[in-house]
């Protein structure tokens, strides 16, 4: 089982709609949650970071985090064309002291 | 620009030839991640330093996979007789380990092909 899991997608949305990205993890000890988008050829960025349960807004974006069913989503609301890219949720394993990462949705936005 | 820099951003080497990266992090951060993507995955963890010290090494990184960080402030990451395996992109990211001490920062990465 891998240990972060993220649907690669592609996911396709229509301009203006609400973008909903999901990640499961498997580590119980995990504390810190992030999303990274990913524009193609470019490095990741972090966009947002989660640290207890319930709802993180900044923004368009919305990170919502539940530790009892280890998920954590991220939401793009009024999705525009330049939301196009990869996200990728990461997980900071606290054994290892290293970021854990799943394989990326790719979300393409549609005008 | 996340403030984080690496060098070459490009490098195209032979097999069997050695390479190596350079990372300089944001100036105030002390740790120094080095991970590395291929194509549609997400990126691997390498290794990270705490200011100079080397504190976890990754099984990816073989005995041909060496880092430094000799003085706490830029690392390197060398790999010697490069294998077409080694294709991929290099990535480094830093954290400041006294606020937010888990949020990273990439640099824009160094693409190697091994021809």
């Amino acid at each position: 089982q891998k240990e972060v899991e993220q649907n690669s997608g592609p996911l396709s949305v229509p301009e203006g709609a609400i973008a909903s990205l999901n990640c499961t993890y498997s580590d119980r000890v995990s504390q810190s949650f992030f999303w990274y988008r990913q524009y193609s050829g470019k490095s990741p960025e972090l966009i947002m970071s989660i640290y207890s349960n319930g709802d993180k807004e900044d923004g368009r974006f919305t990170a919502q985090l539940n530790k009892a069913s280890q998920y954590v989503s991220l939401l793009i609301r009024d999705s525009q064309p330049s939301d196009s890219a990869t996200y990728l949720c990461a997980v900071f394993w606290l054994g290892a002291q290293k970021l854990v990462f799943g394989q990326g949705t790719r979300l393409t936005i549609n005008p | 620009d996340t403030g984080v820099s690496q060098d070459p951003r490009h490098k195209i080497t032979k097999r069997g030839q050695n390479v190596t990266f350079r990372c300089d992090p944001i100036s105030e951060h002390n740790r120094l991640y080095w991970y590395r993507q291929t194509l549609g995955q997400g990126p691997e963890f390498l290794t990270y330093f705490q200011n100079e010290a080397q504190l976890e090494k990754s099984r990816l990184l073989s005995d041909r996979f060496s880092a430094e960080r000799p003085k706490g402030s830029f690392s390197t990451l060398e790999i010697q007789r490069t294998e077409q395996g080694d294709s991929a992109m290099y990535l480094c990211a830093s954290s400041l380990w006294t606020s937010s001490p888990y949020e990273q920062y990439f640099g824009p990465g160094t693409r190697l092909t091994v021809t």
